[in-house]
């Protein structure tokens, strides 16, 4: 049974700190994913994985970073965050191109 | 590029009847996916169901159905007998050839007792 998780379901943060959502997935799966999700934006990739070391940005990197040391672990960084990052973020895995395992989220809060 | 459509922001339906929920997909790949994920209110995005576009049968899992129409690029999900545990924002899927999804707006379903 594969599970994704994430290292915080709420988080509530100041402007300017540096910030790590943390996501580890445990069934050796090559490819993994960091989304922001917004009311009526739906959600969008900020950053993608094919492989340890190796990163892809997404639709919306601006203002993030990723960091892939080990396959099962995936962590999003923002340097410094601001008030335009509180969102919803979701941490994704898969194997190929079929179904993406979902993580239970991490609501950020930025103040 | 791909695109998926959802045009319904919000459905309502009542306990133990069907609903559809449309979706239409724009794709000029010849080989695709499409898919059905839920999202309840406590965020995680649930897996339901899955149609390949060789596929020959319309997928089917459990209480969800896809009508899959390839000529008019739908993909509705049908969910029969209603429970109130439905309740839940659906996101109809793709994919594009790099493996990144693309999302659709969503729609929110919410059963009535």
């Amino acid at each position: 049974d594969v599970k994704v998780t994430q290292s915080s379901r709420y988080l509530v943060k100041r402007t300017g700190e540096k910030v790590f959502l943390e996501c580890v997935q445990d069934m050796d799966h090559e490819n993994m994913f960091w989304y922001r999700q917004d009311p009526g934006l739906g959600l969008r990739l900020i950053y993608f994985s094919y492989d340890v070391k190796m990163k892809e940005k997404g639709d919306i990197p601006e203002g993030y970073s990723v960091s892939r040391e080990k396959k099962e672990r995936f962590s999003l960084i923002l340097e410094s965050a601001s008030t335009n990052q509180t969102s919803m973020y979701l941490c994704a895995s898969s194997m190929s191109l079929d179904e993406q395992f979902f993580g239970p989220g991490t609501r950020l809060t930025v103040l | 590029a791909q695109k998926i459509t959802q045009t319904q922001p919000g459905m309502f339906v009542q306990e133990k009847e069907a609903v559809t929920l449309d979706c239409t997909y724009d794709t000029s790949d010849p080989s695709y996916g499409l898919f059905w994920y839920k999202q309840p209110s406590s965020g995680e995005m649930i897996f339901l169901i899955y149609q390949g576009s060789y596929d020959q049968q319309n997928a089917t899992e459990g209480r969800y159905s896809l009508n899959f129409q390839k000529a008019r690029k739908s993909a509705n999900l049908v969910i029969s007998a209603s429970q109130l545990g439905d309740s839940a924002m659906y996101f109809c899927i793709t994919y594009n050839q790099g493996g990144k999804l693309i999302f659709g707006q969503g729609t929110e379903l919410s059963v009535k007792p």
